[in-house]
């Protein structure tokens, strides 16, 4: 089985401040991770992936994510945030191998204030 | 980047009529293709998966008579939601995902559907 937790419902960041959203995962295997943005009425949208190599990732619209294996994390990151980048982001893992299956976390809505 | 076509957007219909979902992926042949709906202000559940030219495969506690989904090319899926009442009012997402399987799976806008 495999799990994705997202512990923060939300995430309150001024505009021009780091931001960071947590995501940690479990699953039996090499994980494939994914971070997706939703914007209200909207399908999701890929940011980034982690499959192999380089433990940190770079992704669309100055996104990055870096792949902890020892603590199983994918934490999205950006180092200065934008009141564009408000939306709902979902974590998501499924096994290296296969046809498996996509697990989602809850999502965490990220606030940006100007 | 990869496309992925879903129509309508949003259907507005009265109660017993049954609504039709189409998912096209416009750059790539998607040998596979799921189906989600989401509640609002929570995660994407998903319902099924389908493979092209082969039955779907649903997820437990989803009524195959009720959510018809025919996966008939490479590039279309279609869910068709059968004799619709108000609780199958929901927000619909299909994504679909190429034959290499360490690509990303791409997402529609979705479908609001509101059934009266």
């Amino acid at each position: 089985a495999q799990s994705v937790a997202q512990p923060e419902d939300q995430v309150n960041v001024a505009e021009g401040n780091p931001l960071t959203v947590k995501c940690t995962y479990s699953v039996s295997g090499n994980p494939y991770l994914f971070w997706y943005v939703q914007y209200p009425n909207r399908g999701l949208q890929f940011l980034l992936k982690y499959i192999t190599g380089d433990n940190l990732v770079k992704g669309s619209y100055g996104f990055e994510a870096e792949f902890n294996k020892s603590q199983t994390s994918f934490h999205l990151k950006k180092p200065s945030a934008l009141v564009s980048d408000s939306a709902l982001y979902f974590c998501a893992v499924r096994l290296y191998s296969g046809y498996s299956t996509l697990t989602f976390g809850k999502g965490t809505m990220l606030l940006v204030s100007p | 980047g990869a496309v992925v076509s879903q129509h309508p957007s949003r259907v507005i219909c009265k109660s017993g009529t049954s609504v039709k979902i189409e998912c096209r992926s416009l750059d790539f042949q998607a040998t596979t293709m799921f189906w989600y709906r989401q509640f609002p202000k929570q995660s994407l559940m998903l319902m099924a998966t389908s493979n092209e030219g082969s039955k779907a495969t649903y997820e437990q506690g989803v009524e195959k008579d009720k959510f018809l989904i025919n996966h008939a090319s490479l590039t279309l899926s279609t869910l068709t939601v059968t004799s619709a009442h108000p609780e199958d009012s929901s927000f619909y997402i299909c994504s679909a995902r190429d034959s290499q399987s360490n690509q990303p799976q791409h997402f529609g806008d979705g479908t609001r559907l509101s059934i009266l």
